[in-house]
């Protein structure tokens, strides 16, 4: 099945400790998108890529990047994660960027950071 | 400032009966909405979605009515059933050079056996 994977499900980290959560898609879609979903909070949009081509929201902080190095995967690097950076990491992709294009989501990754 | 809002954050329904889910906004250059199902330690999984030019789309058991005009949707599911449990996001998109989805904050929907 054609799917959206986050790897790893948990993640338990240090106080300022950098720390990497990935993401695959076996859909072939052109656009990835990582959300922080605090709880009982609306998922929040980080950044998307659209194919190679990055695209940050204009209040994630400089703490958070990405990276795309193919079609298939993406990371979220958390260069020095603080206690409020604790939350649930949503990875998505769509086949574009039109308002339409509806949105696949994976799992989910849950950061706590300690 | 939260453009998409569910107030509700919980709904109890009888199994069987009608489930019905509301999301309000603010945004009046929205014109694409969806709903998104999600179980625990899952994530968001697209349930149905509506364009600006409709007032109404069925998918079975589920309905998304769309008043423009008071701006806001509504989710309805007949008869619920308890798979149906689960929390129900409102999304928005469509704003004018964007992309994005704007999410609700989300109504935990309980159908009781």
């Amino acid at each position: 099945d054609a799917m959206v994977i986050q790897n790893p499900r948990y993640q338990v980290t240090q106080f300022g400790k950098p720390v990497t959560l990935s993401c695959s898609q076996t859909l072939n879609h052109n656009v990835m998108y990582w959300y922080q979903q605090k709880s009982s909070q609306a998922p929040k949009l980080l950044f998307h890529y659209y194919d190679k081509d990055f695209n940050n929201e204009a209040d994630t902080p400089d703490n958070f990047q990405s990276r795309r190095p193919n079609t298939s995967f993406c990371f979220l690097d958390i260069r020095s994660p603080g206690l409020g950076d604790a939350a649930m990491y949503l990875c998505a992709t769509s086949r574009g960027l039109a308002g339409e294009e509806t949105q696949y989501f994976g799992p989910g990754t849950r950061l706590l950071v300690l | 400032d939260q453009q998409v809002k569910q107030n509700s954050p919980s709904l109890s329904v009888q199994e069987g009966r009608i489930s019905i889910l509301n999301c309000d906004y603010t945004n009046s250059m929205f014109d694409y909405f969806l709903w998104y199902k999600k179980y625990p330690a899952e994530g968001p999984t697209f349930l149905i979605s509506i364009s600006s030019i409709k007032d109404k789309n069925e998918d079975g058991r589920f309905t998304v009515f769309l008043n423009k005009s008071a701006k806001h949707l509504s989710l309805h599911i007949v008869p619920s059933q308890p798979g149906d449990s689960a929390v129900y996001f409102c999304a928005a998109s469509g704003s004018p050079g964007t992309y994005k989805y704007i999410f609700g904050t989300g109504t935990r929907l309980k159908v009781l056996a």
